[in-house]
C-alpha cells in the first residue's frame, strides 16, 4: 500500500530533550515535506526537500533540523525542544513527474497520519 | 505572499441537507490551484476535491462540488446530502502552478463541521 509513515504518532517530552520524528515514504516521491498543524493557524510548511540532500526552510523553520541521506526518509529534528512546539505535525510527499503549468494537474500530496507532540 | 481566508470556523447541517462551506484566497498569480481537505477525528489528511485555476468547470466528485470564481477568488465547497461520516474539519488549501521547485500548500485556518442525524 503506497503510504507515508511517520513515528511516533503521539509523544510527550521535556524541554531540551532532543527528539526525532521519523518519516518514511514506499512510493519513490522525489518531494518531501513537514507541516505543523495548530488551532487557529491551519497547517503552516517547516522544511521541504525537493531530493536526497536537497532541504530549504519552509515558512516556520526555527527551532527545526532535517535532513535527507535517502530518497524515502526525511526525518524532522527537534534539538531543543520548547513548550511552543507543542504541536501537531504532518509528513507529506508528492512526485515532480507532473509540474505545474503543464496542464496535467497538480500533483497530489500525500500525507502521514500525523504526529501529536506535547513539550513540557 | 498568497493567503488563504476560511470566515466560518464552525458549520453545522442536518443529515441529508446540503451545506457549502466559504473560502477566498489571495494571490496575484493567474494560474494555480485550490483543494479541500477533509480532517476526520483520525487526523488524517483526506483529499476530496482539487480544482485547476485555468479551467471554467467547476470540479465535482460525487457528492462534493466546489463553487470557483477566479475573479472574485472565491472557491466553496458544496456537501449535497450530507452524511454523519462528513463530520470532520475542513482545510482550503491553495497551491501555485509556477513555483518549480516546491509543492507547498498555503492552508486557511479550517472549519469544522457537525453533522446532526
Amino acid at each position: 500500500e503506497a503510504q507515508v509513515t511517520q513515528n511516533p504518532r503521539y509523544l510527550i517530552t521535556v524541554t531540551g530533550k532532543k527528539l526525532t520524528v521519523t518519516c518514511s515514504q514506499n512510493m519513490n516521491h522525489e518531494y518531501m515535506s513537514w507541516y505543523r498543524q495548530d488551532p487557529g493557524l491551519g497547517l503552516r510548511q517547516i522544511y521541504y526537500s525537493m531530493n536526497v540532500e536537497v532541504t530549504d526552510k519552509g515558512d516556520v523553520p526555527e527551532g527545526y533540523k532535517v535532513s535527507r541521506k535517502e530518497k524515502r526518509n526525511f526525518p524532522l529534528i527537534l534539538e531543543s525542544p520548547s513548550p511552543n512546539q507543542t504541536s501537531l505535525y504532518f509528513c507529506a510527499s508528492s512526485s515532480l513527474g507532473a509540474r505545474a503549468g503543464s496542464g496535467s494537474g497538480a500533483n497530489v500530496l500525500t500525507f502521514g497520519a500525523g504526529s501529536r507532540l506535547t513539550v513540557l | 505572499a498568497q493567503t488563504v481566508t476560511q470566515s466560518q470556523p464552525e458549520m453545522s447541517v442536518q443529515e441529508a441537507e446540503t451545506v457549502t462551506l466559504s473560502c477566498t484566497y489571495d494571490t496575484s498569480e493567474s494560474d494555480y490551484y485550490l483543494f479541500w481537505y477533509k480532517q476526520p477525528p483520525s487526523r488524517q489528511m483526506i483529499l476530496v476535491i482539487r480544482q485547476e485555476a485555468y479551467k471554467q468547470q467547476n470540479a465535482t466528485e460525487n457528492r462534493f462540488s466546489v463553487n470557483f470564481q477566479k475573479a472574485a477568488k472565491s472557491f466553496s465547497l458544496k456537501i449535497s446530502d450530507s452524511q454523519l461520516g462528513d463530520a470532520a474539519m475542513y482545510f482550503c488549501a491553495y497551491r501555485s502552478a509556477w513555483v518549480y521547485n516546491t509543492d507547498k500548500l498555503i492552508f486557511g485556518t479550517g472549519t469544522r463541521l457537525q453533522v446532526f442525524p
